[in-house]
């Protein structure tokens, strides 16, 4: 079975502090592919990062940082400094190939909920 | 380049009616998936349209249903509406599946079942 699971449901921080969003995933695959997305209040879901299960180099991008770590089935969302215009509901997905054919299916994990407090 | 555009952005229907939602790609994606979100399921699966062809389903029963155009554009439909039906509906693309990109979203329907 594929699930994700993002244990915290909601995170409230003052601006300037450092968060961590976790995500734990769970797949038979070998081949996979993790993903971050952002949905503000407008609903869209906005991609923050994509990851292969053969690359496992953690990555950073201004103030968002990812650590990957198969070992623990882990894709761990780091901000740096948060913000007010952080505060969003972020989802960590999964999505596999299921052996051979391509696939536009994302699992998705429950999201946390982060607040940003000026 | 225009993003995923997903019509009507809102929409509130009755007990037992019928919908259509819609859902156009960005240009040159072929494939083109729905999810449901409410408050108690989250982010849910219901399908993957590709080249026409569904590729994938999710776990939803058959009053929840798909096409795909020779343009890529997509539609669902769903028939005896019921109150548990109400969510906001996205659609997602992308080229031709997520080995090599990732999934583009619209800003979906909020469908609304009264």
């Amino acid at each position: 079975a594929q699930k994700v699971t993002q244990a915290q449901t909601e995170i409230s921080v003052v601006e300037k502090e450092d968060v961590t969003l976790d995500c734990v995933y769970e797949t038979r695959d070998t081949t996979y592919y993790l993903f971050w997305y952002k949905q503000p209040p407008s609903g869209e879901l906005v991609f923050l990062i994509r990851r292969n299960s053969f690359d496992e180099q953690n990555e950073i991008s201004g103030r968002y940082s990812w650590n990957f770590q198969k070992s623990t089935s882990s894709f761990n969302f780091t901000i740096t400094a948060s913000q007010v215009v952080d505060s969003a509901v972020y989802f960590c997905a999964l999505s596999s190939n299921n052996g051979s054919s391509n696939t536009g299916k994302l699992i998705f994990g429950q999201g946390t909920t982060l607040q940003v407090k000026p | 380049k225009a993003g995923v555009t997903q019509t009507p952005r809102y929409l509130i229907k009755t007990r037992g009616q019928q919908v259509t939602l819609s859902c156009s790609p960005i240009s040159g994606h072929r494939s083109v998936s729905w999810y449901q979100q409410t408050p108690g399921q989250g982010l849910q699966f219901l399908f993957e349209y590709f080249s026409e062809t569904q590729r994938n389903k999710g776990n939803f029963p058959g009053r929840f249903s798909g096409r795909q155009f020779s343009n890529s554009r997509s539609e669902m439909n769903v028939s005896t509406l019921e109150l548990g039906d109400s969510a906001l509906y996205l659609c997602a693309s992308s080229p031709r599946g997520l080995l090599n990109t990732e999934a583009f979203f619209g800003q979906g329907t909020r469908l609304t079942v009264v």
